[in-house]
C-alpha cells in the first residue's frame, strides 16, 4: 500500500471545464508535490509545497492552481485546460526537503484526458 | 541547470540474463541519488537509494547502484533477471545546492523480461 492516495484515478474533461485533483498522504510528511508524466518525456515537477507553503513553482501555467490546505493534503485545480494538458498527474510526499528526508513516496496518479 | 540521461530507453532480455542501465548526470556539486521502479499498472517506488558511504549500494530484489563520482554516473546492475522485473525504471539524480534541492527524473527504461 502506498501510503499516497490520489482521487480520481481518471479524468476526462473538456476544455471549458473546471475539474480538480486530490492528493493525500498517510506517511506524516511534511513536504508534497505535483508532477507530470507525459509519454516519451521525463517527469516533471510542477510544485513543491513544504509545511503548506509553496516553495517552487516550475513555471507552470496559470491554468494550474495548486492548494495546499495542510500537511496531509494537496490538490490541483485545472481549468481551460489544453489538449496537451493530457497526462499522468503523479503526487508525492517526502518527510522533508533536506537530505535522507527527501526520499519521495508516489500515489498512483491521475490519468488526465483533456479533449 | 542539472540534468540526467538515460542511454538505454528500451531493454529486452532472457530471465536469468544479466542487467545493466547506464545513468548519467551532470551536476558537478553533491548529489544523493535514487532509483525508481514503476511496475505495470502500479505507482511508481523506490528501488534504491545513494547518499553518503559505501558507493555500492543495494536495494530490494536483488538490485544494486554503483556510484562512480569521477563518471559522474549511478548505473543500477542485477546479476539475474525474473520475469516480474518487467517495468519501468527511473533514474534521479538530487542536486544539493544552496538555493534549493532539486530532484531531476531521467526519462526511463523500459524493461521487458521474456521467459
Amino acid at each position: 500500500e502506498t501510503g499516497v492516495t490520489q482521487t480520481p484515478r481518471h479524468l476526462v474533461m473538456g476544455m471549458t471545464n473546471k475539474k480538480s485533483l486530490k492528493c493525500e498522504q498517510h506517511l506524516g510528511h511534511n513536504a508534497m508535490y505535483w508532477y507530470k508524466q507525459s509519454a516519451k518525456k521525463p517527469l516533471e515537477l510542477m510544485f513543491v509545497y513544504n509545511f503548506k507553503e509553496q516553495t517552487e513553482n516550475n513555471s507552470v501555467p496559470s491554468r494550474f492552481s495548486p492548494e495546499c490546505p495542510n500537511s496531509s493534503h494537496l490538490f490541483l485545480h485545472l481549468h481551460t485546460l489544453q489538449p496537451e494538458d493530457s497526462a499522468l498527474y503523479l503526487c508525492a510526499s517526502s518527510q522533508g526537503l533536506a537530505g535522507t528526508s527527501y526520499e519521495q513516496y508516489f500515489g498512483p496518479g491521475t490519468r488526465l484526458t483533456v479533449t | 541547470a542539472q540534468s540526467v540521461s538515460q542511454h538505454n530507453h528500451h531493454v529486452i532480455l532472457s530471465e536469468a540474463a544479466s542487467l545493466e542501465l547506464g545513468c548519467n548526470y551532470s551536476y558537478g556539486g553533491t548529489v544523493n541519488l535514487f532509483w525508481y521502479v514503476q511496475y505495470p499498472g502500479q505507482h511508481l517506488q523506490l528501488l534504491l537509494k545513494y547518499f553518503s558511504g559505501d558507493p555500492l549500494v543495494k536495494g530490494i530484489k536483488g538490485f544494486e547502484a554503483e556510484f562512480i563520482k569521477s563518471k559522474f554516473s549511478f548505473n543500477l546492475r542485477k546479476p539475474s533477471v525474473q520475469w516480474s522485473d518487467t517495468a519501468e525504471y527511473f533514474c534521479a539524480p538530487l542536486a544539493l545546492t544552496g538555493g534549493g534541492n532539486k530532484l531531476t527524473f531521467g526519462t526511463g527504461t523500459q524493461l521487458k523480461v521474456e521467459l
